[in-house]
């Protein structure tokens, strides 16, 4: 079975500073998928950025990027420019086609603060 | 707007009673995935549907919980005599299913408070 762990629970950065979030993964699959959702105080969920196995080029959206490890399976998340609107849970997901079936598998995610 | 539409937004409900959660999909996207967020932690897989169809309900409990999602109208995630358990947030996602087009949006989510 796959698993998704955020072994940061908490953490806090300085605003216009850059900050880490880490996400490892298990699976035996090869082609899968992986995820950053973001889930501010209003507790809806906002996609971040997405990576395709596959694909060995690091996923980029503006300040948000990834390394992605597939040998090691890690997939961390790397905020630049820190704003305080990023104050929010980092949720990292894993989707594999496994059996016909679409289902993110999520870690326990990372609360951001962003500080001033 | 032509994203997740869940309803209602807050919903509180008295033990044994039962529980009504509707989520209409984005335009265009013919699958719908419900998820479950208790306090303080992630969101854990519920039920896969496509229209008319549970593809995969591995993460519904067997009991009280039932979801459909027919040919017309939204998908509706059913729990009777709810329990304080129960409480939680519900969270709908869609996607179109196609090839390259893995992403999940997600609805707002349905905050259920059973008393």
């Amino acid at each position: 079975a796959q698993t998704v762990t955020q072994s940061q629970p908490e953490m806090s950065v300085q605003e216009a500073e850059t900050v880490t979030l880490s996400c490892t993964y298990d699976t035996s699959e090869s082609n899968y998928y992986l995820f950053w959702y973001k889930q501010p105080p209003s507790r809806q969920m906002i996609l971040v950025i997405r990576q395709e196995a596959y694909k060995q080029q690091n996923a980029t959206e503006n300040r948000f990027s990834v390394n992605f490890q597939k040998a090691a399976k890690s997939f961390s998340l790397k905020i630049s420019d820190s704003q305080l609107g990023d104050t929010a849970m980092y949720f990292c997901a894993f989707m594999s086609r496994t059996s016909g079936t679409y289902k993110y598998i999520f870690g326990t995610g990372t609360r951001l603060k962003v500080l001033a | 707007n032509a994203g997740v539409m869940q309803n209602p937004r807050h919903l509180v409900r008295r033990r044994g009673q039962e529980a009504r959660l509707r989520c209409s999909p984005m335009k265009g996207h013919s699958h719908v995935y419900w998820y479950r967020q208790l306090p303080e932690e992630g969101l854990k897989f519920m039920v896969y549907l496509q229209k008319e169809n549970i593809i995969d309900e591995s993460g519904m409990p067997k009991e009280r919980f039932s979801a459909e999602f027919p040919k017309e109208g939204p998908s509706i995630l059913r729990i009777q005599q709810v329990v304080r358990g129960d409480s939680a947030a519900y969270f709908c996602a869609s996607s179109s299913g196609l090839a390259g087009a893995e992403t999940q949006y997600f609805g707002p989510g349905t905050r259920l408070l059973v008393l």
